[in-house]
């Protein structure tokens, strides 16, 4: 079946560093979703990406959709310490469910 | 206020025990789902419905009930034949498809098996 694969599982960066998380696809995506899970919470979306190339800028996150749209980066610029958390990936795996990716655990160092 | 409801939000059971977990929404939202969180993983797809009265497996629904008798309500049981259940559960909602649409998530139920 569809497989998202989503690297590194863990990040420790110093605040102020930047981080990236990538995320693959086995097959191509119609789009892909960006979540953000806080530390004992519950996943948030963050956007989608549905073109081919397409970059989206939130503020300090900057999320690409690859040109053959099966893989997807998330990149944070100067990374502050409310950034904690895990960054899930998803892809409709068909047009009735999401298949998220493992994540990638965020520690923001003082 | 609009948004999805999961309750309890840690539940306890006896090993040899069904547990029931709730999940409502008054987002008027056609598609419901059910996700399984352990430690180090991503999500995992348990059911999902898109209509009332019809509810199609997900990857992991072994050892798992649901029902959609209601648009608003989408309960899980966790059955005596699910070997491992302990883990985060959530809940989520979505317009037509989570595939089109942003999903909305529940604040979870921690199930511990004890």
């Amino acid at each position: 079946g569809q497989q998202v694969m989503q690297i590194p599982q863990y990040q420790h960066v110093q605040e102020g560093e930047d981080f990236t998380t990538y995320c693959n696809s086995s097959t191509t995506l119609s789009n892909i979703q960006w979540y953000k899970q806080r530390p004992g919470g519950h996943p948030v979306f963050l956007i989608q990406l549905v073109k081919s190339g397409e970059v989206k800028k939130q503020k300090r996150l900057t999320f690409q959709f690859g040109e053959a749209k099966k893989n997807s980066s998330l990149h944070i610029t100067a990374t502050q310490t409310t950034d904690v958390g895990t960054y899930f990936c998803a892809g409709p795996v068909s047009a009735r469910q999401l298949t998220f990716g493992s994540g990638t655990q965020l520690t923001v160092l003082p | 206020d609009g948004g999805i409801t999961q309750s309890p939000k840690y539940l306890f059971r006896k090993e040899g025990q069904n547990v029931t977990l709730s999940c409502e929404q008054n987002l008027n939202h056609d598609a419901m789902y059910w996700y399984r969180q352990d430690p180090g993983q991503g999500l995992r797809l348990i059911y999902y419905s898109q209509i009332v009265n019809d509810f199609q497996k997900g990857d992991i629904a072994e050892g798992y009930s649901v029902s959609r008798e209601k648009k608003e309500s989408f309960p899980l049981t966790v059955t005596s034949a699910q070997k491992n259940p302990t883990a985060f559960y959530l809940c989520a909602s979505s317009t037509v498809t989570a595939s089109d649409t942003e999903a909305f998530f529940g604040q979870g139920t921690r199930l511990t098996v004890v």
